[in-house]
């Protein structure tokens, strides 16, 4: 079964910088485009970027760019997000979530990790 | 950006009851629209793509229809474990936005 499994909650001041990862499982990991997705606390949802994980080929929102860094491990079917220059906007459970189809990208996102609180405060 | 609203922003229904969202686009997005449901604490899930087609393994009292700039999500059979937020979400154009969530409540 697929399953995205991330990484535990972190808590950072200002200016720092978060990895947030997400391993994954139950298919073929070079297949699936990954999304992130972050949602501030009673907020709606925002997305932030997405990788190849063959190619290891980014895209990033605009509102991102310069400050986030996906990244890929195939060895351990594990994918990365760096956000840096953090601030108190910053504050969000950030999800990792696999796209719809193999060998290409629809911008749909059918499995989901399960969050990573990220607490920027001074 | 592409733009989502939806209404109502939160809906009181009782079980068995029909209930109907509305998410409406700021520009043409064709039929390149997905709706979410989110349940307090956990990750979305998805239940229709491309406007109307059901995601696998999601009940069909879920339906979904509309192109263009107007979308309906329709649950025709209100249960208890449908009470959620739920997000309508384009795929059209970069960034991939969603709308600001309906919550369907008791």
């Amino acid at each position: 079964q697929v399953q995205l499994v991330q990484s535990g909650a972190e808590v950072k001041k200002p200016g720092a910088s978060v990895t947030v990862s997400c391993k994954a499982s139950g298919y073929t990991f070079s297949s699936y485009y990954m999304h992130w997705v972050r949602q501030a606390p009673g907020q709606g949802l925002e997305w932030m970027g997405m990788i190849n994980p063959s190619s290891g080929a980014t895209s990033y929102a605009k509102k991102f760019q310069g400050r986030v860094t996906m990244t890929r491990d195939t060895s351990t079917t594990t994918v990365n997000m760096v956000l840096s220059s953090l601030r108190s906007e910053d504050t969000a459970v950030y999800y990792c979530a696999r796209d719809r189809v193999a060998e290409t990208v629809s911008y749909y996102f059918d499995y989901w990790g399960q969050g990573t609180l990220v607490s920027v405060s001074s | 950006d592409l733009q989502l609203t939806q209404s109502p922003s939160s809906v009181s229904a009782s079980v068995g009851d029909r209930v109907t969202i509305t998410c409406r686009a700021s520009q043409d997005t064709s039929t390149w629209l997905a709706w979410y449901q989110q349940k307090p604490g956990k990750a979305p899930k998805l239940l229709i793509y491309a406007a109307s087609r059901l995601q696998g393994g999601v009940p069909s009292r879920f339906s979904g229809s509309g192109s263009g700039t107007d979308f309906t999500l329709t649950i025709s059979s209100l249960q208890p474990e449908d009470f959620a937020t739920y997000y309508c979400q384009q795929a059209m154009s970069f960034p991939f936005t969603f709308g600001p969530g309906t919550k369907v409540d008791i």
